[in-house]
């Protein structure tokens, strides 16, 4: 049984950097697509990025600038760092495992992170 | 970007009850191999979404078959046959045609 979970700071002031870590048990990083996906409090899902099997990411335009996403097959786990945060990134985060057309069949737990000075 | 609209975007239901939710794209969701890249899912209150729907018509493993999809085109359709108390939640549509993946607004079923 595939399970995801995510860790990382939940509070951090403006201009920090955002990073989460999410951890895959019981299965292989081959042929899917590993997913941040977060949601504003009281709000819908948003999609950030995704980072491929191979190691290719793909960032939402509205965040590219300051995202970067990384994979550690070694250690099973895969990242995500954003940079210069404000305000308007205070919201849950989501690690998803998904495909090629979506699919996203595995979620982590979520982690809270509230960005205020 | 691709924009998802459902609706409505509040549902009362009465157990045992259909229910119906809509999803509208600004765009078709027919791939080069003739699968529709939409999605559904189910978050539950305090939960993380679950899979529900993938290829527009396709149940998850584990999902329950009173839930089905349908559409085409740039129409698609959930339908919950007879709605049961742990359905209650919000629902929504994601595409996976192209990146910046995107989802619609999310439909509150309330019994």
């Amino acid at each position: 049984q595939v399970q995801l979970q995510q860790w990382g700071a939940g509070l951090l002031k403006p201009s920090e950097t955002l990073s989460l870590t999410c951890a895959v048990y019981g299965g292989s990083f081959s042929g899917h697509y590993w997913m941040w996906i977060r949601q504003p409090p009281g709000k819908g899902l948003e999609w950030i990025g995704e980072i491929n099997h191979s190691g290719s990411p793909d960032y939402s335009p509205a965040l590219k600038n300051r995202l970067t996403m990384s994979l550690d097959t070694s250690k099973n786990h895969f990242s995500l760092n954003l940079r210069s945060v404000t305000a308007s990134d205070t919201a849950v985060y989501y690690c998803a495992r998904g495909g090629y057309s979506g699919q996203l069949g595995y979620w982590g737990q979520g982690t809270l992170v509230t960005v205020s000075s | 970007d691709i924009v998802l609209t459902q609706s409505p975007l509040s549902l009362p239901v009465t157990p045992g009850e259909p229910a119906s939710i809509s999803c509208r794209s600004s765009q078709g969701l027919l791939s080069s191999n003739g699968y529709y890249y939409l999605d559904w899912y189910l978050q539950k209150p305090g939960q993380s979404p679950q899979f529900l729907i993938f290829l527009g018509s396709n149940r998850a493993s584990g999902v329950p078959d009173r839930f089905s999809g349908s559409g085409s085109g740039t129409e698609f359709t959930l339908k919950i046959s007879r709605v049961e108390a742990e359905d209650v939640g919000v629902y929504y549509c994601m595409q996976g045609l192209q990146t910046p993946r995107t989802f619609g607004q999310g439909t509150k079923l309330e019994i």
